[in-house]
């Protein structure tokens, strides 16, 4: 059974300051996922990730995927109030799209 | 814009009463949707897959009895949560991997279920 987890689950931060969510999942997968959720709404797509290496980047957020060590990292840079929100990470079981979520972590960055 | 839409957004129902759900792509056509079950404060659970044409794939733990899923068209698929109990009270998400546009699904914005 596949497995994904995330650490940490709770996160607060101040404005400005640097930080890493990290993803662990448990069995081989070559699609990993990054989402984010804002309370009370649906799921945003932030980045995909496809193979070993794979680094994306879109403004403060940068995503990467060892397939190796079967971890993915979401780093955050110079964080600012609008990233709070909620993140998962999930993988595809099957590529089939059937997607495993990770716990998800809690966000919350302090002016 | 959005490509996935659901309906309704929200619900109150009393206990024992059937809901329906829709989940619409909107312009691109979905053979397979999936629905998951978001509990307050907790991850996504998949609850199960909606195969156009053919039966729905449940996932372990999940009763087909009481969520049922028809996937009568290319762009539509429901979900049915019969005999809804406060336990069964979430957040539903459905989502479709678009053709064409390898590894990428959209999620609709959830319709968030209250039974009392």
């Amino acid at each position: 059974e596949l497995k994904v987890e995330q650490n940490p689950l709770f996160l607060s931060m101040q404005e400005g300051k640097n930080y890493t969510i990290y993803c662990n999942y448990s069995t081989t997968s070559d699609r990993l996922y990054w989402y984010r959720q804002d309370p009370g709404k649906s799921l945003e797509s932030l980045f995909v990730l496809l193979s070993n290496g794979a680094v994306k980047q879109e403004g403060r957020l940068m995503a990467s995927l060892d397939t190796k060590a079967r971890l993915s990292t979401l780093h955050i840079t110079a964080a600012v109030h609008d990233l709070s929100a909620t993140y998962f990470c999930a993988v595809d079981r099957t590529s089939g799209s059937r997607l495993t979520f990770g716990e998800g972590t809690q966000l919350t960055v302090n002016p | 814009g959005a490509v996935v839409s659901q309906h309704p957004s929200w619900v109150i129902c009393k206990s024992g009463t059937s809901v329906k759900i829709e989940c619409r792509s909107l312009d691109f056509q979905a053979t397979t949707m999936f629905w998951y079950r978001q509990f307050p404060k907790q991850s996504l659970m998949l609850m199960a897959t909606s195969n156009e044409g053919s039966k729905a794939t449940y996932e372990q733990g999940v009763e087909k009895d009481k969520f049922l899923i028809n996937h009568a068209s290319l762009t539509l698929s429901t979900l049915t949560v019969t005999s809804a109990h406060p336990e069964d009270s979430s957040f539903y998400i459905c989502s479709a991997p678009r053709s064409g546009v390898p590894d990428t699904q959209y999620f609709g914005p959830g319709t968030r279920l209250t039974v009392l």
